[in-house]
């Protein structure tokens, strides 16, 4: 079983729906990450929460707003998307410190979102 | 600027055979990290390995090893008697030493296919 565990694993939605991903790990990790992939292509970096704040936005459009309640927890707050933002959104966390270069990342399962 | 390509885009090979992926990398940094990640078909993307540009030492770990040679700005990775579930995609990825947190650059990823 993976140690990122996301929710829901497929969400299709209409465009003026408003719904949430969410994100939960209990490794003890103090960064958490957002990804985006569209198929058959790499994966895109988000958002980046460091220690519960927000420390890299990579000019996400408004319409997705992240938030980082607690350590454990990581959401993706979705509204007014379009059709082009259906993907797979990965949920990514890491132990937050840089003392020992850069952190590995350890991934979830990913939730496939599908916008009508 | 920094790049990474792997310019086998799909695999297939029969069950037992070895296979090579090949990863190519850029950077002007003289310091960074090489990583793997596989993807199966569930979507979770599975670190394999983390290797720093001081130690150019070949890694195996079972059926795996990794060639890293700073010269040719190569890190390829070899699945030696490959079976159907070693099936998957495989990201090659680079990061600064800093660690730019979650900021892996990723190769466009092989797609393995292993036929029984």
């Amino acid at each position: 079983d993976t140690e990122v565990t996301q929710t829901p694993k497929h969400l299709v939605m209409g465009m003026t729906n408003k719904k949430s991903l969410k994100c939960e790990q209990h490794m003890g990790h103090r960064a958490m990450y957002w990804y985006k992939q569209k198929a058959k292509k790499p994966p895109e970096l988000m958002f980046v929460y460091s220690y519960e704040k927000l420390s890299i936005n990579e000019s996400v459009p408004s319409r997705f707003s992240p938030e980082c309640p607690n350590s454990s927890l990581l959401n993706l707050h979705l509204h007014a998307l379009q059709p082009e933002d259906s993907a797979l959104y990965l949920c990514a966390s890491s132990q937050g410190n840089r003392a020992s270069g850069a952190n590995v990342l350890t991934f979830g399962a990913g939730s496939r979102l599908t916008v009508l | 600027a920094q790049k990474v390509t792997q310019a086998q885009t799909e695999i297939s090979v029969v069950e037992k055979e070895d296979v090579t992926l090949d990863c190519v990398y850029e950077t002007r940094d003289t310091t960074y990290y090489l990583f793997w990640y596989k993807q199966p078909p569930s979507g979770e993307l599975v670190f394999l390995i983390r290797r720093n540009s001081f130690d150019e030492q070949n890694e195996i770990s079972g059926r795996y090893s990794w060639n890293f040679q700073k010269s040719t700005s190569s890190f390829n990775f070899t699945i030696t008697a490959s079976q159907v579930v070693d099936s998957a995609v495989y990201f090659c990825a680079l990061s600064d030493y800093g660690g730019s947190q979650g900021n892996l650059i990723f190769g466009k990823g092989t797609k393995l296919s292993v036929k029984p």
